[in-house]
């Protein structure tokens, strides 16, 4: 079955750096998501991705982050400059044409801010 | 803006029962609503997606209903069985130009050999 791949599956940075998380959406997928779960707490929803441009984003996807599919296949997260409460797992998605699709998640890349 | 409760937020069974899982939502304009399992330290699967014109899906020992009118789903999972111990999760797919999930904080099923 095809899957969504996420790559690192941890990361600890120190607070201030920069991070980039990287994600490989199922082939023929046309939107993509970023979620994050902070340890304990909802999944929440960070931002979705379609026709090469940002189609929604939530309160939490501030001026420290931003996206981008660099080529045809990968969908990127990177964050500016680390806060120790960046410190979760980020989860890359995707889903194809219509509404109704399953969205497909990875298995989360987790992120410890130090 | 959208949001969902899971009852009950841990659960303890013995092998072998039924059960049912609870999710509601405050805004019934939905496109869909996902049941996701979560294993610790692990990404979401899906297991069921039911759209908002649907009244339930089933997937083998797995049942889930809508009821979009009154905010409310269920997931019924049939002859329980220790591989089952996970979160489960519920997310709601809502209208109006929303992309994103809105999800429930789980309900964390123990299935007791």
């Amino acid at each position: 079955e095809p899957e969504v791949t996420q790559t690192p599956s941890h990361q600890v940075t120190q607070m201030g750096q920069e991070v980039i998380l990287r994600c490989v959406p199922i082939s023929n997928h046309l939107y993509f998501y970023w979620y994050r779960q902070i340890l304990g707490q909802k999944v929440e929803f960070l931002v979705s991705f379609y026709n090469n441009e940002i189609s929604e984003k939530s309160e939490i996807f501030d001026d420290q982050f931003s996206v981008e599919r660099p080529d045809g296949s990968n969908f990127t997260l990177k964050i500016r400059s680390t806060k120790l409460e960046d410190s979760a797992m980020y989860f890359c998605a995707s889903r194809g044409f219509t509404a109704g699709n399953t969205i497909y998640f990875g298995e989360g890349s987790w992120l410890t801010v130090v | 803006k959208q949001e969902v409760t899971q009852i009950p937020a841990a659960l303890s069974v013995p092998e072998g029962e039924n059960l049912v899982l609870n999710c509601s939502f405050t805004d019934s304009a939905i496109y869909n609503l996902q049941w996701f399992r979560q294993d610790p330290g692990k990404g979401l699967t899906s297991l069921l997606l039911i759209q908002s014109s649907q009244r339930e899906q089933t997937s083998g020992r797995l049942n889930a209903s809508l009821d979009k009118s009154s905010g409310r789903s269920t997931l019924y999972i049939a002859a329980s069985q220790p591989g089952d111990s996970a979160t489960y999760l519920c997310a709601v797919h809502s209208g109006g130009g929303a992309d994103g999930l809105t999800f429930g904080k789980g309900t964390h099923l123990i299935i007791q050999p």
